[in-house]
């Protein structure tokens, strides 16, 4: 059974850092594509970043770009999310997600979602 | 980046309904386009893939379609666990964008 399990989240002062780790399991993680995926709640679903499946290469939101770095342990079957010089409108619930079809020129489709850790950025 | 305009963004609807959410694309996006329902609470399940592809598992009273840039989502006869909000996400580019999404809310 595939199994994404999001930690990391709390509360945060404006210009802190937080980083959000997703463990994953039942699927042979180094095969796959994964992205972060952000949910203000009540609001929409908003794409984060991307990780390709050794790491070598993300790709950025423009909103997160230069302040957020995506990186992967394929040894530990974990994704991490480092979340610099953090924003009021940062705060959000951070789901992890696997992606099913995935390419360079593609996200792929999202076929399994971690339950999500909240991030809150407030003084 | 492309951007996806679904409609309507809440739908009232009884039991047994047939219902049509309609995502449009703001450029050619071929048929890479998913489909997601989600309830309070929850992250969202995956339930339709390339417009149409409906994802193992997932009830046949499902189903989706696409003519141009416009895509929908049809739920043939409304049942009580499928009140929920649905999101229609683009894969066409390796930057996904999500429509706002559409609650179906009881009527």
């Amino acid at each position: 059974e595939v199994q994404l399990a999001e930690s990391g989240g709390g509360l945060v002062q404006p210009g802190g850092s937080l980083r959000l780790s997703c463990a994953a399991s039942g699927f042979t993680f180094s095969s796959s594509w994964m992205h972060w995926v952000r949910q203000v709640p009540g609001k929409g679903l908003v794409w984060v970043s991307r990780i390709n499946t050794d790491g070598s290469s993300t790709d950025y939101a423009d909103s997160v770009k230069g302040r957020f770095t995506f990186s992967r342990d394929n040894a530990k079957n974990t994704l991490y999310l480092q979340m610099n010089s953090l924003r009021a409108e940062d705060s959000a619930v951070y789901y992890c997600a696997r992606a099913t079809g995935a390419w360079s020129g593609s996200a792929g489709a999202l076929d399994f979602w971690g339950q999500g850790t909240m991030v809150t950025v407030s003084s | 980046d492309i951007q996806m305009t679904q409609s309507p963004a809440t739908l009232s609807a009884s039991v047994g309904d047939r219902v049509t959410i309609t995502c449009r694309a703001s450029q050619n996006i071929n048929n890479w386009l998913a489909w997601y329902q989600q309830k309070p609470g929850e992250a969202p399940k995956y339930l339709m893939y390339k417009a149409s592809s409906l994802v193992s598992g997932v009830p046949s009273r499902f189903s989706g379609s696409r003519s141009g840039t416009e895509f929908t989502l049809t739920i043939s006869s409304l049942q009580p666990d499928d009140f929920a909000t649905y999101y229609c996400q683009q894969y066409e580019t390796f930057s996904p964008t999500f429509g706002q999404g559409t609650k179906v809310e009881v009527k």
